[in-house]
């Protein structure tokens, strides 16, 4: 049930953009992104419930696709501070907004200048 | 808003030996829930409240581990007779219903 994050690992240089997937088998009421930096706790980015919405602050932002039971993280001109690991953890929607968040294994990300 | 506390930040026990720690959350927040982290891996979920009622546990959480949050404020974890398998990350996060779930800094358990 754990939802699978691709790619595992990217390495960019100063603004170069990325993606990164996160993929579930069940149906899913919301997906909720994090960035965490080494040593230091999650740092909640945004959440997207399913409808199919896209969402974005600044140069990072998401989308949901319902039918594929997939979410994006899109970077845009990334700044050395976008280091870090990026988890996705998703709400099933049985649940119906009222169940665990469950985390993929992350994506580790690293910008170089 | 000062954001979710934990304490201590790091504990290092010998096994066997029974460890508690504790979590502040944000005030308004009505949900909390315990996760563990080890290296390499997202955060792995334990329990969560809303208030003061447990509404559900992991069934991967042995009997050595409980929980409590009484009167629906500050959280306790307590691990019983702990072994090496238990050193992780313990993180704690608070949310209102259906919304973000904001993590405090963690403790770190070594458990010799």
């Amino acid at each position: 049930q754990q939802p699978v994050q691709s790619p595992q690992a990217v390495i960019l240089r100063e603004g170069e953009d990325a993606v990164i997937n996160c993929s579930s088998s069940k149906a899913l009421y919301s997906v909720h992104w994090y960035r965490q930096k080494h040593g230091e706790a999650p740092v909640f980015l945004m959440i997207l419930l399913k409808g199919g919405e896209q969402k974005g602050h600044d140069k990072i932002s998401a989308s949901f696709n319902e039918k594929k039971q997939q979410s994006s993280l899109y970077l845009t001109a990334s700044q050395l501070s976008y280091s870090g690991t990026y988890f996705c953890g998703t709400e099933h929607e049985e649940g119906g907004g009222y169940n665990k968040l469950i985390f993929g294994a992350g994506t580790r990300l690293a910008v170089h200048p | 808003d000062t954001g979710v506390s934990q304490d201590p930040r790091h504990k290092i026990t010998k096994r066997g030996q029974n460890v508690t720690f504790r979590c502040d959350p944000i005030s308004e927040h009505n949900r909390l829930y315990w996760y563990r982290q080890t290296l390499g891996q997202g955060p792995e979920f334990l329990t969560y409240f809303q208030n003061e009622a447990q509404l559900e546990k992991s069934r991967l959480l042995s009997d050595r581990f409980s929980a409590e949050r009484p009167k629906g404020s500050f959280s306790t974890l307590e691990i019983q007779r702990t072994e090496q398998g238990d050193s992780a990350m313990y993180l704690c996060a608070s949310s209102l219903a259906l919304g973000a779930e904001y993590f405090g800094p963690g403790t770190r358990l070594t458990v010799t």
